[in-house]
């Protein structure tokens, strides 16, 4: 069974300092990664996805990721955290082997930058 | 131009009632999904629609009945509304079910709140 897990609740950073958000999973096959973003009383909005290649994967916003498939992980990472990056992140998967196309959520992190 | 749009974006009614939350893509893609975010902010697949026709039904009550009229729309209609249907609908939709590498991307979200 496919399954995400995000271990942290929340992560708190200062405005400047580097950000990680942990993401790790379990699939049977070879996995497809995906991080979104939600604002408050916001949609999700993609952020970045690793199918296959480089293991270190750029997105929107500053953001990137990196596949470590011997600790079965995607950790998100930006270099210097904006006040604006405050939201709630998800990390999602599909198994490779999976025909039917849903996302399998982790339970979300929240990310709070303070000034 | 939005690409995922879903109306309403709030609806709040009572118990026992009917009703129905509408979802339409002008991305071209062949399937259209439905999630569920509950208080606790946990995403959730319910259907997945490919080309008009149902590919996923997860344990959902059968008072929930998807409906897709073509395939750029994708509507849900609850019957029956109970306290426990109070959550945040998301519609998403994907050029294909099969190929796992695709992004999907989400509407907007509709905030369903049952008295």
């Amino acid at each position: 069974a496919q399954s995400v897990a995000q271990p942290e609740d929340q992560v708190n950073v200062a405005e400047g300092n580097p950000l990680t958000v942990k993401c790790t999973y379990s699939v049977s096959g070879n996995p497809y990664l995906f991080w979104y973003v939600q604002y408050p009383n916001r949609g999700l909005q993609f952020l970045l996805k690793y199918i296959t290649g480089d293991n270190l994967v750029k997105g929107s916003y500053g953001f990137e990721a990196e596949f470590n498939k011997s600790q079965t992980s995607f950790h998100l990472k930006k270099p210097s955290a904006l006040v604006s990056d405050s939201a709630l992140y998800f990390c999602a998967v599909r198994d490779s082997r999976g025909s039917q196309g849903n996302l399998i959520f982790g339970k979300g992190t929240k990310l709070s930058v303070k000034p | 131009d939005t690409a995922v749009s879903q109306t309403p974006k709030y609806l709040v009614t009572q118990m026992g009632n009917d009703k129905s939350i509408k979802c339409e893509q002008n991305l071209g893609h062949d399937t259209m999904y439905w999630y569920k975010q509950d208080s606790k902010k946990f995403l959730k697949i319910m259907f997945s629609y490919n080309n008009k026709e149902l590919i996923i039904n997860e344990t959902v009550p059968n008072r929930f009945s998807p409906k897709s009229p073509d395939k750029a729309h994708l509507n849900l209609h609850i019957n029956s509304l109970e306290l426990g249907d109070s959550a945040v609908y998301f519609c998403a939709s994907s050029p294909s079910p099969t190929r796992g590498w695709e992004t999907q991307y989400f509407g907007p979200g509709t905030r369903l709140l049952v008295l």
